[in-house]
């Protein structure tokens, strides 16, 4: 079965300082891993996904994410965080198999000014 | 164009009314989802509509009836709701049904609020 952890439910960080919201997951065989952003009372928006190759993803708004395929975790850092990046983050898994997305449980990120 | 919209923004109704979600997208996709989604939590699967069938449906009541008219569009058709069905509804759309590599778009939701 997919699962996965979002170890923090929030996360604060000072505006231009580096953010990390970390990712662990579970799945069998290569996962396919991905990361949304929410703003209040909004559809997720796509931020980057990790299928093969270069571990370091990039994706929009200045966002990457590191796939660490022996701890299991893809986290999603940025090295200067905007306080509009304040907003919930999804991490999801998807199996090689096409199965259905799993999400984590979320990450509130709050960057103060 | 990664556009899915949905209509409406925002819906009340009492729990003897009949009303519909509509979501649609116009990027070829040929898998659509609907997601429930409460406050501070993640979305959870409802159905997905594959090549215009309906593919999964996990375990919805029977009063939250979707619908597929075609390629582009998917409706949520909603009788006789219950207060805790008031949620965020989500729907999405991706390429192919059974890629796993596939990115789902969102659309911004409908705010249900059942009274």
């Amino acid at each position: 079965a997919q699962s996965v952890a979002q170890p923090e439910d929030q996360v604060n960080v000072a505006e231009g300082n580096p953010l990390t919201v970390k990712c662990t997951y579970s799945v069998s065989g290569n996962p396919y891993l991905f990361w949304y952003v929410q703003y209040p009372n909004r559809g997720l928006q796509f931020l980057l996904k990790y299928i093969t190759g270069d571990n370091l993803v990039k994706g929009s708004y200045g966002f990457e994410a590191e796939f660490n395929k022996s701890q299991t975790s893809f986290h999603l850092k940025k090295p200067s965080a905007l306080v509009s990046d304040s907003a919930l983050y999804f991490c999801a898994v998807r199996g090689l198999y096409g199965q259905n997305f799993v999400f984590g449980p979320g990450t509130r990120l709050s960057v103060l000014p | 164009d990664t556009e899915v919209t949905q209509t409406p923004k925002h819906l009340v109704m009492g729990m003897t009314n009949k009303k519909s979600l509509k979501c649609e997208q116009h990027m070829g996709h040929r898998a659509m989802y609907w997601y429930k989604q409460k406050a501070k939590k993640p979305p959870e699967l409802m159905f997905v509509y594959s090549y215009e069938k309906l593919s999964i449906n996990e375990s919805v009541p029977s009063r939250f009836s979707p619908e597929c008219p075609n390629s582009s569009l998917l409706n949520l058709h909603l009788h006789a709701l219950q207060p805790e069905d008031s949620a965020l509804y989500l729907c999405a759309s991706s390429q192919e049904p059974t890629g796993g590599t596939d990115t789902q778009y969102f659309g911004p939701g409908t705010r249900l609020t059942v009274l």
